[in-house]
């Protein structure tokens, strides 16, 4: 069945720090990618995805690329800020329109000022 | 747009009540509807699928006569948690894709409810 395994944290990072968060996923077909995010408190929020090979989603400076030969879709931002301290989820959805969405075990972020 | 709520945020009750969670499509029709469960400092775990107007589809281990699913409309979905025990006690958070064909893979989250069983 389809998976996505994503790096372990907590992370914790300076302000203007570089940041990688690392998802790998295995899936049949060709899934949609996504990054989600939860602020503390709060619900999920769509970060950004990616529908097939080698799109790249972005949003708030984040970017995470489709890599359909290496199964991965990291997470990356050039410069973080202690208002991107949350957890971030990949998560997979099948290959027929509106499927149920297989989630990573999350990644808790901290960004220190 | 794509604003998802739920109601209420918080709820405590006592052990073998019920309590049920509303989750509504503010400013789209949604094809369909999910919960899921998230134990603390977990991730999501998907309960069941709803779509308006037909019987929830459940995942396994999740009991459908604990976990009342109704989707009555295009916009709202409720579930009841029925004989809540302790073990109840999680974060409930809701989620609906578009009917709109194009963006029908991406799922809007509700803030989630915090239920507490004493």
């Amino acid at each position: 069945g389809n998976s996505v395994t994503q790096m372990e944290g907590p992370v914790t990072l300076s302000e203007e720090a570089f940041l990688t968060i690392n998802c790998t996923y295995t899936a049949t077909g060709y899934p949609s990618l996504f990054w989600y995010v939860q602020y503390p408190g709060e619900g999920l929020q769509l970060l950004l995805k990616a529908t097939k090979a080698d799109d790249k989603g972005s949003n708030k400076g984040f970017e995470a690329t489709y890599r359909k030969e290496t199964t991965s879709f990291h997470l990356e931002k050039g410069s973080v800020q202690v208002s991107d301290s949350a957890v971030y989820f990949c998560a997979l959805s099948g290959n027929q329109g509106a499927q149920k969405l297989v989630f990573g075990q999350g990644t808790r972020l901290t960004i220190n000022p | 747009g794509a604003v998802v709520s739920q109601h209420p945020s918080r709820v405590i009750c006592k052990s073998g009540t019920s309590v049920k969670i509303e989750c509504r499509s503010l400013d789209f029709q949604a094809t369909t509807m999910f919960w899921y469960r998230q134990f603390p400092k977990q991730s999501l775990m998907l309960m069941a699928t709803s779509n308006e107007g037909s019987k929830a589809t459940y995942e396994q281990g999740v009991e459908k006569d604990k976990f009342l699913i109704n989707h009555a409309s295009l916009t709202l979905s409720t579930l009841t948690v029925t004989s809540a025990h302790p073990e109840d006690s999680s974060f409930y958070i809701c989620s609906a894709t578009l009917l709109d064909r194009a963006s029908t893979d991406t799922q809007y989250f509700g803030p989630g409810t915090r239920l507490t069983v004493l």
